[in-house]
């Protein structure tokens, strides 16, 4: 079936690294991406990556695919403020086609 | 270069009535997809459409149905609204049907009263 769970709270410090996991159940993804949501606004397309890849790397975002354990991570390097919001998990698979598949999303706070 | 854009952004409705939500993709692209939003959720995929037809569709009920016209532009419509349809409608858009790529609008507030 078609399901992707996230951890619902993530709290770090500015200036460190900070990293969201995410597993899905359906073997036949085809893209994994991750999205960003602030408070009252709709979602920003931060990165994706296709399923043949392992990591992505893109400015302080880095992905990582482990495709056996279908585990998906993005690690935001010098976390900032500005980096406070909702982020979300998605896939798309071989059978769902161009539907988005979302986690419930992990909210990322940032302490002083 | 505009991204997508939804109208309007807020909106409150009675139990019963029917609701119009609009959505004007991304310059280029031709291709919207639907999705609800509800409060702590992820969003659900409610349908998409391309060349004018609805081509997928998610676990949503009849009374939501959908229109793209001819300048790619596409309208949301759901009727005998319940209090369970209180969500932020997301409308994204993409070139050509399939794509990997979608961008997402700032979405409308949906309260049924």
């Amino acid at each position: 079936g078609e399901d992707v769970e996230q951890s619902l709270f993530l709290s770090v410090r500015e200036g460190d690294s900070s990293v969201i996991n995410c597993t899905y159940t359906d073997s036949s993804s085809t893209y994994l991406y991750w999205y960003k949501q602030e408070p009252g606004a709709g979602l920003q397309l931060l990165t994706y990556i296709f399923s043949n890849m392992d990591m992505k790397q893109d400015q302080r975002l880095t992905v990582l695919l482990n495709k056996k354990d279908k585990h998906l991570s993005l690690r935001i390097a010098d976390t900032q403020t500005g980096d406070s919001a909702i982020y979300f998990c998605a896939e798309t698979t071989y059978s769902s086609a161009s539907k988005i598949i979302f986690g419930s999303g992990t909210r990322l706070s940032i302490r002083p | 270069d505009a991204g997508v854009t939804q109208s309007p952004t807020h909106l409150i409705k009675t139990r019963g009535q029917q609701v119009t939500l609009r959505c004007s993709p991304k310059s280029g692209h031709d291709t919207v997809s639907w999705y609800q939003q509800a409060l702590g959720q992820g969003p659900q995929f409610i349908f998409q459409y391309y060349e004018e037809e609805e081509r997928q569709r998610g676990n949503f009920p009849d009374r939501f149905s959908g229109h793209q016209f001819p300048n790619y532009s596409s309208e949301l419509n759901v009727n005998a609204l319940l209090l369970g349809d209180s969500a932020l409608y997301l409308c994204a858009s993409s070139r050509g049907q399939g794509t990997y790529e979608q961008y997402f609008g700032p979405g409308t507030r949906l309260t049924v009263t």
